[in-house]
């Protein structure tokens, strides 16, 4: 079994609506993240979560908002849905290392369509 | 401002031949690099790290070199495998902070 999973894996939608993306993790980590991909951006940062008390913006958190419902669990929401927010979205959770570094591991990613 | 950059989009080379990622980054307060590695339909998996306290790390067929005076870091791979055929982002990160990624490298290894 995949230690993130993301569901959906595909979601087609129109502007205006609102969204949930979710994200469960089996690694036992106490950071979890949510990016998303564009062609030529790379991996940007929408919001983090370093433990179930603590949400942080990232380098693109309009449009967007989260829940860290447990440990394990951090969703991502787009309360209302337009088009240039269509992309690769991964959820990603991290550990810290021995030198309070952080590695982090994906999960397989959501491909949103907002039409 | 985009402080970790990837300049090269793409790059072909040769089954057997030697691949060379190119990574640059602003901010000297990094101090600990990693590569990811991404397949289509795929998440990054993580491939190789190093701290700023040394200047290379080698796992198997990948090197990761850093030169802290350029402010540079590059990944190796030898020898290059069709299956190495993949995005290669490199990220950077301040102590327990979290990770600033580049725009990420499309190697194609040829047979």
């Amino acid at each position: 079994d995949a230690d993130v999973t993301q569901t959906p894996r595909n979601r087609i939608t129109k502007t205006g609506k609102r969204i949930m993306l979710e994200c469960s993790q089996t690694k036992g980590h106490d950071r979890m993240y949510w990016y998303r991909q564009d062609p030529g951006l790379g991996l940007r940062l929408i919001y983090y979560s370093f433990d179930v008390k603590d949400i942080n913006k990232g380098e693109i958190s309009d449009g967007y908002s989260v829940s860290r419902q447990a440990q394990a669990k951090f969703s991502l929401s787009l309360e209302s849905a337009i088009p240039n927010q269509t992309a690769l979205y991964f959820c990603a959770t991290g550990s810290t290392g021995t030198l309070l570094t952080d590695t982090q591991y994906f999960g397989p990613g959501t491909r949103l369509t907002v039409l | 401002d985009q402080q970790v950059k990837q300049n090269s989009p793409s790059l072909s080379v040769q089954e057997g031949r030697i691949s060379i990622l190119n990574c640059d980054y602003t901010n000297s307060m990094f101090d600990y690099f990693l590569w990811y590695k991404k397949y289509p339909a795929e998440g990054p998996t993580f491939l190789i790290s190093i701290s700023s306290i040394k200047d290379k790390n080698e796992d198997g067929r990948f090197t990761v070199f850093l030169n802290k005076s350029a402010k540079h870091l590059s990944l190796h791979i030898v020898p290059s495998q069709p299956g190495d055929s993949a995005v290669y982002f490199c990220a950077a990160s301040k102590y327990g902070s979290r990770l600033t990624f580049g725009e990420g490298t499309q190697l194609t290894v040829n047979p």
